[in-house]
């Protein structure tokens, strides 16, 4: 079962615009995991936010979380054609060891 | 160079055939991970390994088998493959459970 649930599940956006992505999720967590996945390539980790942070940034990435609300959020700003990939959250609850993703946005970026 | 392998990166073969998958890593991670992605799925995991000898269960284990004798290398087999295996496989390593994950380009299997 999916513990992260992304929003909108595909965003087509000009470059230079600004992308956001929302991820909701079930129960406690420890850390939630953004990702990234090119076309026929493995995932790449992104950004890691712990439960007792609200927001980070990275370059042109700011990740957002609401443990209130069980959502984060990550933008990405000024996007680039680049950006084109799936983006994935993951959490990971207290309890267990392991990753568990949800469905994923596709990003598409045009130039 | 450093990083985490798979192979092969595509295979075609039939049901009722056993196949095996492989994975090596160059980071000495404890944690090695298996997984499985497929349309309106995201990934789901298969098995997971928390060091050598040691292999627990995720989500989607059955029809799998997976063994690690070595840190570096874990092993995914199909043992007798059916078309519901039919998938694109990653495997990824960390250094522990609640850290980021490495993962590999992935085996596109195909089972006919």
């Amino acid at each position: 079962s999916q513990q992260g649930e992304e929003d909108p599940q595909a965003l087509s956006i000009q470059e230079g615009e600004n992308a956001t992505m929302n991820c909701s999720y079930k129960t406690s967590i420890n850390n939630l995991q953004w990702y990234r996945q090119n076309s026929g390539r493995g995932l790449v980790h992104l950004i890691l936010i712990r439960s007792n942070e609200r927001e980070k940034h990275s370059g042109r990435l700011r990740v957002t979380l609401d443990t209130s609300k069980k959502s984060s959020s990550l933008l990405i700003t000024a996007s680039r054609a680049a950006d084109t990939a799936s983006y994935f959250c993951a959490t990971v609850s207290y309890n267990t060891d392991k990753l568990i993703f949800g469905t994923g946005t596709r990003l598409q970026v045009f130039p | 160079d450093a990083g985490i392998t798979q192979s092969p990166r595509y295979k075609i073969t039939e049901t009722g055939r056993q196949v095996t998958l492989m994975c090596h890593q160059t980071w000495s991670h404890s944690y090695m991970f298996w997984y499985r992605q497929d349309l309106g799925h995201g990934l789901r995991l298969i098995y997971y390994s928390a060091a050598a000898d040691i292999t627990d269960k995720g989500e989607v284990p059955d029809g799998y088998v997976v063994s690690r004798s070595k840190t570096e290398n874990f092993p995914l087999t199909l043992e007798s493959a059916t078309r519901s295996q039919t998938s694109v496989y990653f495997c990824a390593s960390s250094e522990s459970g609640f850290q980021p994950q490495h993962f590999g380009d992935g085996t596109r299997l195909s089972i006919l």
